[in-house]
């Protein structure tokens, strides 16, 4: 098992620029979830997905979108980059649907807007 | 005011040391409270959940305090190996993660 898996590692964008994270487990969870981590702040969750066709705002959702492609994977699209998403992207699965158990986190996306 | 806070350290121990954090959170409608261990440049690993009564796993011991609202993570005999940025997580809709102590076990 490979578990939760993130690409890009690294990328850097120039404002206004669009980018898609790539996330995808293979764990058979049912929710997934976006986060950004900033020195200082700990994380914040973007988005999540309770479930395969499902999607809810977190604490931070704007300038950014999710898909819920299918169960195995959840992107993160950014469609107009800004300084101020300049951050470490991590996504993560739970295998129920509920906020009250273990998350699995990926490697995490480093990404650099200019 | 931040929903989770930590301390944000850095603590620097010797090896063999006993180190505690503690972790502070608003929302007293919190039900499920974890510990996650972060790596430098890596990302999150669950270390343990915390119970309400208590719970130990080897040298790892947390405790929970609702009326005070706050958690504890207490360190025995600490390793080299403990070296790492110790995430405090409180759960009600969501999961709220403090900034992170960051521990330096030294030689």
């Amino acid at each position: 098992n490979a578990g939760v898996t993130q690409t890009p590692k690294f990328q850097v964008l120039k404002t206004g620029q669009s980018m898609t994270l790539q996330c995808a487990q293979d764990m058979n969870h049912n929710s997934m979830y976006w986060y950004r981590q900033d020195p200082g702040m700990g994380l914040r969750l973007i988005y999540y997905s309770a479930s395969e066709g499902t999607t809810d705002k977190g604490e931070v959702p704007n300038g950014y979108n999710v898909s819920r492609l299918n169960k195995r994977e959840f992107s993160l699209r950014l469609e107009s980059a800004a300084p101020s998403q300049t951050s470490v992207y991590f996504c993560a699965s739970s295998p129920g649907q509920g906020s009250a158990e273990t998350q699995y986190f990926g490697p995490g996306t480093r990404l650099l807007v200019l | 005011r931040k929903e989770v806070e930590q301390d944000p350290g850095p603590f620097n121990v010797p090896e063999g040391a006993t180190v505690a954090f503690n972790c502070t959170y608003s929302n007293s409608a919190s039900q499920s409270f974890f510990w996650y261990r972060q790596d430098c440049r890596k990302e999150p690993k669950l270390l343990m959940s915390v119970y309400s009564s208590g719970n130990e796993d080897g040298r790892f011991t947390a405790q929970l305090n609702r009326a005070s609202q706050y958690i504890s993570l207490l360190i025995r005999d600490s390793k080299l190996s403990d070296s790492a940025t110790y995430l405090c997580v409180v759960s009600f809709n969501d999961m709220r993660f403090g900034a992170g102590t960051r521990l330096t076990v030294k030689p």
